[in-house]
């Protein structure tokens, strides 16, 4: 199994400020079809997840552009240039690459 | 409007069964690959199950702690996802949210519905 590892565990911003989360897959999830599995959830409280990021770096329709993704193989980040109030929850990465599994998930809470 | 709604949940002692319902509207959910995710109680997300589109085979794949024990199987004339759970254990409480597969990430997703299994 792929196992996912996320860093921090939680994260206290102030708001306009920017955040950074972490992480990283036990194997490559670069596929022989060139594309990479790692994609981004926020889950805010009291709700579902919603996908914020696909394939690493594709924002979802509707995600504001104050969220990015990059990386490559096993390492990935999620950046919030400027969090907002809105976007306290947990945030959770997943792959796809062989079957699915996520990350232990990011508490982000503001200050 | 995309929707997705379960039912089903509940409370069901040790070696029990349950089974859970997920209603599709507003997208062809014939064409829809679908997935079941569960979070237990303060915890993380875990991946449960995933059915393909009948026209790409229909073909079911189950996490390792369901296989054996858990079915999902589909009737696309009702629009309707379904999660058979047998042989239940203490550690399978959770909320079970449906979900939608595209582009291989779970897109769309139910509000959930709880399950309960206790003596």
């Amino acid at each position: 199994d792929i196992v996912m590892t996320q860093t921090p565990l939680s994260l206290s911003v102030t708001p306009g400020q920017p955040a950074s989360i972490s992480c990283k897959s036990s194997q490559s999830l670069l596929h022989s079809d060139g594309k990479t599995y790692l994609y981004w959830y926020l889950q805010k409280p009291g709700q579902p997840p919603q996908l914020l990021i696909y394939e690493v770096s594709n924002r979802f329709s509707g995600v504001p552009d104050r969220f990015s993704g990059s990386g490559s193989g096993t390492d990935f980040t999620l950046k919030i240039s400027r969090v907002e109030a809105e976007d306290v929850g947990v945030y959770y990465c997943m792959q796809s690459i062989q079957q699915w599994t996520f990350g232990q998930g990011t508490k982000v809470e503001i200050k | 409007e995309v929707q997705l709604v379960e039912s089903g949940g509940g409370l069901v002692k040790p070696g029990g069964s349950l089974r859970l319902s997920c209603a599709a509207s507003g997208f062809t959910f014939s064409n829809a690959w679908m997935s079941w995710v569960r979070q237990a109680p303060g915890k993380g997300l875990e991946w449960v199950g995933r059915i393909k589109s009948k026209t790409d085979g229909g073909t079911t794949d189950y996490a390792a702690p369901v296989k054996g024990r858990f079915t999902i199987s589909r009737d696309d004339s009702k629009n309707t996802l379904y999660l058979q759970m047998n042989s239940l254990k203490t550690e399978d409480t959770a909320v079970y949210y449906c979900t939608t597969v595209r582009r291989f990430a779970f897109d769309i997703w139910g509000q959930g519905t709880m399950v309960t299994v206790s003596s």
